[in-house]
Protein backbone atom coordinates (compact mmCIF):
# COMPACT_ATOMS: atom_id res chain seq x y z
CA UNK A 1 0.00 0.00 0.00
CA UNK A 2 1.43 3.25 -1.03
CA UNK A 3 1.46 5.53 1.86
CA UNK A 4 3.45 8.56 -0.54
CA UNK A 5 1.62 9.39 -3.75
CA UNK A 6 2.95 10.95 -6.75
CA UNK A 7 -0.17 10.35 -9.19
CA UNK A 8 1.40 12.17 -12.39
CA UNK A 9 3.91 9.71 -13.55
CA UNK A 10 5.29 12.60 -15.97
CA UNK A 11 4.97 16.91 -16.70
CA UNK A 12 5.97 18.76 -19.47
CA UNK A 13 6.26 22.67 -19.04
CA UNK A 14 7.14 25.78 -21.08
CA UNK A 15 10.36 27.56 -19.79
CA UNK A 16 9.63 30.46 -17.83
CA UNK A 17 6.04 28.83 -16.74
CA UNK A 18 5.25 27.77 -13.20
CA UNK A 19 6.04 23.57 -12.77
CA UNK A 20 3.78 22.57 -10.17
CA UNK A 21 4.29 18.93 -8.45
CA UNK A 22 1.90 17.31 -6.36
CA UNK A 23 2.05 14.78 -3.75
CA UNK A 24 -0.63 12.80 -1.43
CA UNK A 25 0.31 10.72 1.57
CA UNK A 26 -2.39 8.71 3.73
CA UNK A 27 -0.64 8.21 7.31
CA UNK A 28 -1.19 11.25 9.24
CA UNK A 29 1.74 10.43 11.64
CA UNK A 30 3.77 11.70 8.65
CA UNK A 31 5.24 15.40 10.25
CA UNK A 32 8.07 16.29 7.83
CA UNK A 33 7.68 16.30 4.12
CA UNK A 34 11.22 16.32 1.68
CA UNK A 35 11.36 16.77 -1.96
CA UNK A 36 14.38 15.38 -4.06
CA UNK A 37 15.57 15.96 -7.60
CA UNK A 38 16.93 13.47 -9.69
CA UNK A 39 19.04 13.32 -12.60
CA UNK A 40 19.77 10.25 -14.42
CA UNK A 41 23.16 8.13 -13.44
CA UNK A 42 22.83 10.12 -10.43
CA UNK A 43 21.78 10.01 -6.97
CA UNK A 44 18.94 11.93 -5.21
CA UNK A 45 19.86 15.42 -4.21
CA UNK A 46 17.98 17.12 -1.34
CA UNK A 47 15.80 20.20 -2.59
CA UNK A 48 13.72 21.28 -0.06
CA UNK A 49 11.86 20.32 2.87
CA UNK A 50 8.48 21.53 5.66
CA UNK A 51 7.28 20.49 8.78
CA UNK A 52 3.91 19.90 9.59
CA UNK A 53 3.84 22.87 11.35
CA UNK A 54 4.05 24.97 8.63
CA UNK A 55 2.11 25.09 5.45
CA UNK A 56 4.93 26.91 3.33
CA UNK A 57 8.28 27.11 2.98
CA UNK A 58 10.36 29.04 0.35
CA UNK A 59 13.24 28.21 -1.19
CA UNK A 60 14.53 30.73 -4.15
CA UNK A 61 12.52 29.73 -7.40
CA UNK A 62 11.28 26.46 -5.15
CA UNK A 63 8.49 26.54 -2.67
CA UNK A 64 6.70 24.05 -1.08
CA UNK A 65 3.12 23.78 0.39
CA UNK A 66 1.39 21.36 2.83
CA UNK A 67 -2.32 21.21 3.39
CA UNK A 68 -2.60 18.74 6.45
CA UNK A 69 -6.35 18.47 6.16
CA UNK A 70 -6.08 17.08 3.03
CA UNK A 71 -3.19 15.44 3.13
CA UNK A 72 -1.60 16.92 0.37
CA UNK A 73 1.70 18.84 -0.86
CA UNK A 74 2.64 20.58 -3.69
CA UNK A 75 6.21 22.11 -4.77
CA UNK A 76 6.09 24.52 -7.25
CA UNK A 77 8.74 25.92 -9.54
CA UNK A 78 8.58 29.38 -10.53
CA UNK A 79 9.62 30.27 -12.76
CA UNK A 80 10.81 26.88 -14.61
CA UNK A 81 14.08 26.58 -16.23
CA UNK A 82 15.78 23.76 -18.73
CA UNK A 83 18.21 22.59 -15.90
CA UNK A 84 15.04 21.58 -13.78
CA UNK A 85 14.16 18.88 -16.21
CA UNK A 86 14.32 15.77 -13.85
CA UNK A 87 12.65 13.32 -11.92
CA UNK A 88 11.30 14.99 -8.77
CA UNK A 89 10.90 12.82 -5.34
CA UNK A 90 8.24 13.40 -2.34
CA UNK A 91 9.25 11.87 0.47
CA UNK A 92 7.50 11.62 4.31
CA UNK A 93 8.96 11.15 7.37
CA UNK A 94 7.20 10.56 10.79
CA UNK A 95 9.42 10.45 14.32
CA UNK A 96 10.62 7.40 15.19
CA UNK A 97 12.69 8.14 18.23
CA UNK A 98 16.48 9.00 16.99
CA UNK A 99 15.81 8.11 13.51
CA UNK A 100 13.73 8.93 10.82
CA UNK A 101 13.32 6.87 7.82
CA UNK A 102 11.71 8.20 4.67
CA UNK A 103 8.45 7.00 2.86
CA UNK A 104 9.10 7.90 -0.71
CA UNK A 105 7.12 8.34 -3.81
CA UNK A 106 7.56 6.99 -7.21
CA UNK A 107 8.56 10.37 -8.93
CA UNK A 108 7.39 12.33 -11.14
CA UNK A 109 9.52 13.09 -14.24
CA UNK A 110 9.44 16.92 -15.35
CA UNK A 111 10.35 18.22 -18.46
CA UNK A 112 10.83 22.29 -18.64
CA UNK A 113 10.46 22.65 -22.93
CA UNK A 114 12.90 25.84 -24.09
CA UNK B 1 34.75 16.58 1.19
CA UNK B 2 33.72 14.00 -0.85
CA UNK B 3 30.28 13.56 0.58
CA UNK B 4 28.89 10.16 0.00
CA UNK B 5 30.51 7.65 -2.06
CA UNK B 6 29.90 4.48 -3.86
CA UNK B 7 32.13 1.75 -5.25
CA UNK B 8 32.23 0.29 -7.79
CA UNK B 9 29.63 2.50 -10.31
CA UNK B 10 28.98 -0.51 -12.35
CA UNK B 11 28.70 -4.27 -11.80
CA UNK B 12 27.99 -7.13 -13.91
CA UNK B 13 27.60 -10.99 -12.05
CA UNK B 14 26.76 -14.19 -12.30
CA UNK B 15 23.67 -15.93 -10.61
CA UNK B 16 25.20 -17.65 -7.54
CA UNK B 17 28.07 -14.86 -7.39
CA UNK B 18 28.93 -12.55 -4.29
CA UNK B 19 29.58 -9.25 -4.18
CA UNK B 20 29.70 -6.42 -1.27
CA UNK B 21 29.01 -2.72 -2.39
CA UNK B 22 31.16 -0.08 -0.27
CA UNK B 23 29.88 3.13 0.81
CA UNK B 24 31.51 5.71 2.99
CA UNK B 25 30.78 8.93 4.16
CA UNK B 26 32.66 12.13 5.29
CA UNK B 27 30.09 14.28 6.77
CA UNK B 28 30.33 12.88 10.34
CA UNK B 29 26.45 11.59 9.97
CA UNK B 30 25.41 9.00 12.56
CA UNK B 31 22.87 7.32 10.21
CA UNK B 32 23.53 5.29 7.03
CA UNK B 33 21.17 3.84 4.34
CA UNK B 34 20.88 1.43 1.47
CA UNK B 35 17.78 1.43 -1.54
CA UNK B 36 17.76 -0.11 -4.50
CA UNK B 37 15.37 1.73 -7.49
CA UNK B 38 13.81 -0.45 -9.89
CA UNK B 39 11.98 1.22 -12.67
CA UNK B 40 8.42 2.05 -11.86
CA UNK B 41 9.24 1.07 -8.11
CA UNK B 42 10.62 4.27 -6.41
CA UNK B 43 13.45 3.97 -3.65
CA UNK B 44 12.93 0.81 -1.48
CA UNK B 45 14.79 0.97 1.74
CA UNK B 46 16.52 -2.63 1.95
CA UNK B 47 18.82 -2.15 5.33
CA UNK B 48 19.07 1.13 7.45
CA UNK B 49 22.12 1.85 10.33
CA UNK B 50 20.71 4.36 12.79
CA UNK B 51 24.00 4.51 14.64
CA UNK B 52 27.63 3.01 14.86
CA UNK B 53 27.08 -0.56 15.93
CA UNK B 54 23.58 -0.91 14.70
CA UNK B 55 22.00 -2.07 11.66
CA UNK B 56 18.21 -2.52 10.81
CA UNK B 57 16.13 -4.46 7.96
CA UNK B 58 14.40 -1.84 5.85
CA UNK B 59 11.25 -2.88 3.32
CA UNK B 60 13.11 -5.13 0.72
CA UNK B 61 15.79 -6.72 3.13
CA UNK B 62 15.74 -10.50 2.10
CA UNK B 63 19.26 -11.44 0.21
CA UNK B 64 21.14 -9.21 1.52
CA UNK B 65 23.35 -8.76 4.25
CA UNK B 66 24.83 -5.31 5.90
CA UNK B 67 27.87 -4.03 7.86
CA UNK B 68 28.68 -0.79 9.64
CA UNK B 69 32.07 -1.15 9.82
CA UNK B 70 32.31 2.43 11.78
CA UNK B 71 30.80 5.29 11.35
CA UNK B 72 31.85 6.30 8.17
CA UNK B 73 31.01 3.02 6.56
CA UNK B 74 28.47 0.95 5.95
CA UNK B 75 28.84 -1.70 3.43
CA UNK B 76 26.00 -3.91 1.89
CA UNK B 77 26.46 -7.27 0.81
CA UNK B 78 25.34 -9.96 -1.89
CA UNK B 79 26.05 -13.90 -0.75
CA UNK B 80 24.37 -15.12 -3.94
CA UNK B 81 23.40 -12.81 -6.42
CA UNK B 82 19.84 -13.49 -8.41
CA UNK B 83 18.70 -11.65 -11.54
CA UNK B 84 15.76 -10.62 -9.51
CA UNK B 85 18.66 -8.23 -7.85
CA UNK B 86 19.26 -6.31 -10.83
CA UNK B 87 18.95 -2.75 -9.81
CA UNK B 88 20.25 0.41 -8.67
CA UNK B 89 22.08 0.66 -5.56
CA UNK B 90 22.11 3.46 -3.57
CA UNK B 91 23.56 4.69 -0.21
CA UNK B 92 22.47 7.65 1.91
CA UNK B 93 23.59 9.08 4.66
CA UNK B 94 22.13 11.57 7.35
CA UNK B 95 22.14 13.14 10.56
CA UNK B 96 19.60 11.04 12.16
CA UNK B 97 17.94 14.00 13.96
CA UNK B 98 14.74 15.37 13.30
CA UNK B 99 15.63 16.97 10.00
CA UNK B 100 15.76 13.73 7.70
CA UNK B 101 17.34 15.03 5.09
CA UNK B 102 19.32 12.10 3.65
CA UNK B 103 22.16 12.90 1.04
CA UNK B 104 22.33 10.07 -1.51
CA UNK B 105 25.94 8.64 -2.83
CA UNK B 106 26.11 8.37 -7.19
CA UNK B 107 24.68 4.78 -7.26
CA UNK B 108 25.87 1.53 -8.15
CA UNK B 109 24.26 0.08 -11.46
CA UNK B 110 24.04 -4.17 -10.65
CA UNK B 111 23.32 -6.38 -13.18
CA UNK B 112 22.90 -10.39 -12.24
CA UNK B 113 22.54 -12.75 -15.39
Amino acid sequence: DQQVKQNSPSLSVQEGRISILNCDYTNSMFDYFLWYKKYPAEGPTFLISISSIKDKNEDGRFTVFLNKSAKHLSLHIVPSQPGDSAVYFCAASANAGNNRKLIWGLGTSLAVNP
Amino acid sequence: NAGVTQTPKFQVLKTGQSMTLQCAQDMNHNSMYWYRQDPGMGLRLIYYSASEGTTDKGEVPNGYNVSRLNKREFSLRLESAAPSQTSVYFCASSMGLAGGEQYFGPGTRLTVT
